[in-house]
């Protein structure tokens, strides 16, 4: 098993549609999480921090679920500009390194 | 600020060659980092460093990969000799800590190994 583990996709969606990713982490301890997008042959550049009560963008929203190990975003109202790659970011272990998921790609359609 | 500045931007190479990335990291930033990026195994992260000390280099393939960060602005990653299978991305990320902070990240070096 992946230690951030993520769907690749692509998850192609309508303007205007809203969509849902979700990221599982194996470690029960992480403390630390974030959403990264990163654009075609671009760098990442972050997103959001998740919080554990949930913390809401604009048309972003971003959930922790510590019950069951996963992160996820919500989109809503997609955009043609929000198509690109959506990566998970997790500390595994306190006062360890983030690792990064394999990312889901977004594909908004118009 | 100019953010994280990465150089060059392309590099293309024969196998065997010695390859070497550069990187300044956000002035201030005491953690540095430096990433491969393929399509098969996305983001992998290769070695990190504390106020220009190594701290994990767990993530570096092997010998052939060394880096460096002789001072608080500047660190380079080196591949001696490189192989076709290096070919990647390269990104270097800076931050002001460990996990807390937003990693920023410099624009890449796209190495291609002939």
């Amino acid at each position: 098993r992946k230690e951030v583990e993520q769907d690749p996709g692509p998850f192609n969606v309508p303007e205007g549609a809203t969509v849902a990713f979700n990221c599982t982490y194996s470690n029960s301890a992480s403390q630390s999480f974030f959403w990264y997008r990163q654009d075609c042959r671009k760098e990442p550049k972050l997103l959001m921090s998740v919080y554990s009560s949930g913390n809401e963008d604009g048309r972003f929203t971003a959930q922790l679920n510590r019950a069951s190990q996963y992160i996820s975003l919500l989109i809503r109202d997609s955009k043609l500009s929000d198509s690109a790659t959506y990566l998970c970011v997790v500390n595994l272990n306190a006062g360890n390194m983030l690792t990064f998921g394999g990312g889901t790609r977004l594909m908004v359609k118009p | 600020d100019a953010g994280v500045i990465q150089s060059p931007r392309h590099e293309v190479t024969e196998m065997g060659q010695e390859v070497t990335l550069r990187c300044k990291p956000i002035s201030g930033h005491d953690y540095l980092f430096w990433y491969r990026q393929t399509m098969m195994r996305g983001l992998e992260l290769l070695i990190y460093f504390n106020n220009n000390v190594p701290i994990d280099d767990s993530g570096m393939p092997e010998d052939r990969f060394s880096a460096k960060m002789p001072n608080a602005s500047f660190s380079t990653l080196k591949i001696q000799p490189s192989e076709p299978r290096d070919s990647a991305v390269y990104f270097c990320a800076s931050s002001v800590t460990l996990i807390t902070d937003t990693q920023y990240f410099g624009p890449g070096t796209r190495l291609t190994v002939l």
